[in-house]
């Protein structure tokens, strides 16, 4: 099946600056990267998607690019505010439905 | 979000007792999944389901086992709980892609 590795496992970043979280997949045919925030006791949410046919995508402050010759895919998040605080899922699907998930990576911005 | 609820939100059971956990949804959709959150290991699928009738394993079905009552219920029952089934488990339903957890059920077992 599919294996997700995320790094860092943590993050601590100045509040201001901008925080990088990487993934690598095993299987090439993976062809959904969404990422998931999970702020402290919440339930995980979306923030962003990128598929296969689109090498990055943005919305706002946070950026997802993907490199499917590597099978790397990272989330940016520029300007990093005290409300990006969270713990950060990044998952891989063939299907859309089956996701398999990295083990996360607590972001904790300093004020 | 009150659209994926789940019941109960906290539960602490003995070793060996049967175990249910209930999610409901709002939503409409059809698809639905169980996942448990471990430190470390993030999110790891149990069951999914499409409708009443297509019930799948996922990565960690052993010990687990799911009913699909309806297209807006979806629970999960431990046979006989042990202690490292204790965790964090979610509940989430999509139409498509984007998936929606519910506020998660705690589970302990002693």
């Amino acid at each position: 099946g599919e294996n997700v590795e995320q790094h860092p496992s943590t993050l601590s970043v100045q509040e201001g600056d901008s925080a990088v979280i990487k993934c690598t997949y095993s299987d090439s045919a993976s062809n959904y990267f969404p990422w998931y925030k999970q702020e402290l006791g919440k339930r995980p949410q979306l923030i962003i998607d990128i598929r296969s046919n689109v090498g990055e995508k943005k919305d706002q402050r946070i950026a997802v690019t993907l490199n499917k010759t590597a099978k790397h895919f990272s989330l940016h998040i520029t300007e990093t505010q005290p409300e990006d605080s969270a713990v950060y899922f990044c998952a891989a699907s063939i299907n859309d439905y089956k996701l398999s998930f990295g083990a996360g990576t607590t972001v904790t911005v300093r004020a | 979000d009150a659209d994926v609820t789940q019941t109960p939100r906290n539960r602490i059971t003995k070793t060996g007792k049967r175990i249910m956990l209930e999610c409901s949804q709002t939503k409409g959709h059809d698809r639905m999944y169980w996942y448990r959150q471990d430190p470390g290991l993030g999110l790891r699928l149990i069951y999914y389901s499409f409708d009443v009738k297509d019930i799948n394993k996922g990565e960690i079905s052993d010990g687990y086992s799911v009913s699909r009552q309806a297209q807006a219920k979806f629970s999960l029952s431990l046979e006989s709980a042990i202690p490292n089934q204790t965790a964090l488990y979610f509940c989430a339903t999509s139409d498509y892609s984007i998936q929606y957890f519910g506020p998660g059920t705690r589970l302990t077992v002693t």
